[in-house]
């Protein structure tokens, strides 16, 4: 299966703390999504990037986040000023093939804000 | 009315069962339809992918789709203990921005 890789698999910040979140997504693919999953929820789309710009964000994708491709291989999340809410694991997703709805995910990285 | 709908379970069953998961899901443009498997604190594991209505088998797992009804369907033959997981349905309409919509998953159990 291929492979989407994350780093840190866990981060602890305190609140109003800026965190980034990174992702080596598939090679060779344009489209790159960010998910996340608070704790005993549903998975719940965040944004999705096509071609160095953002797609499509939803209402949880408010001011305090962005997204980046610094990089030809890296996928960056940042929030900006942490929130308690923020809390929750977020999942990056690349498609593999010519399906851009046939989405593999990377483990996760757990964000903790205290 | 949710977008889609799941059991969040847990549904146990006996090991060998044939296990059953379903779905249901409002909004008639959804044309991709995904199970994923997902272990605890872990990534969501595509397991099934389909277009449209119809069934698709892989290995021990079948999935269906009745578009007509809005209901999908996962079943898993001579389950195993290594199943016992969270099983997510998903979906998604086919446009420009292909985000996935998630039920809530279905928790389950398998005993050995």
């Amino acid at each position: 299966e291929p492979e989407v890789t994350q780093t840190p698999s866990h981060q602890v910040t305190q609140m109003g703390q800026e965190v980034i979140l990174r992702c080596v997504p598939i090679s060779n693919h344009l489209y790159f999504y960010w998910y996340r999953q608070i704790l005993g929820q549903k998975v719940e789309f965040l944004v999705s990037f096509y071609n160095n710009e953002i797609s499509e964000k939803s209402e949880i994708f408010d001011d305090q986040f962005s997204v980046e491709r610094p990089d030809g291989s890296n996928f960056t999340l940042k929030i900006r000023s942490t929130k308690l809410e923020d809390s929750a694991m977020y999942f990056c997703a690349s498609p593999a093939g010519g399906f851009r709805n046939e989405q593999f995910f990377g483990p996760g990285t757990r964000l903790t804000v205290l | 009315q949710k977008e889609v709908e799941q059991d969040p379970g847990p549904l146990s069953v006996p090991e060998g069962a044939i296990v059953s998961l379903n779905c249901t899901y409002s909004n008639s443009a959804f044309q991709y339809f995904m199970w994923y498997r997902q272990y605890s604190r872990k990534g969501p594991e595509l397991l099934m992918y389909t277009y449209s209505s119809g069934n698709k088998e892989d290995g021990r797992f079948t999935a269906q789709v009745d578009k007509s009804s809005k209901y999908i369907s996962l079943f898993i033959r001579d389950s195993q203990p290594s199943d016992s997981a969270t099983y997510l349905c998903a979906m998604s309409v086919m446009n420009r921005d292909d985000k996935i919509i998630f039920g809530k998953g279905t928790r389950l159990h398998i005993l050995p």
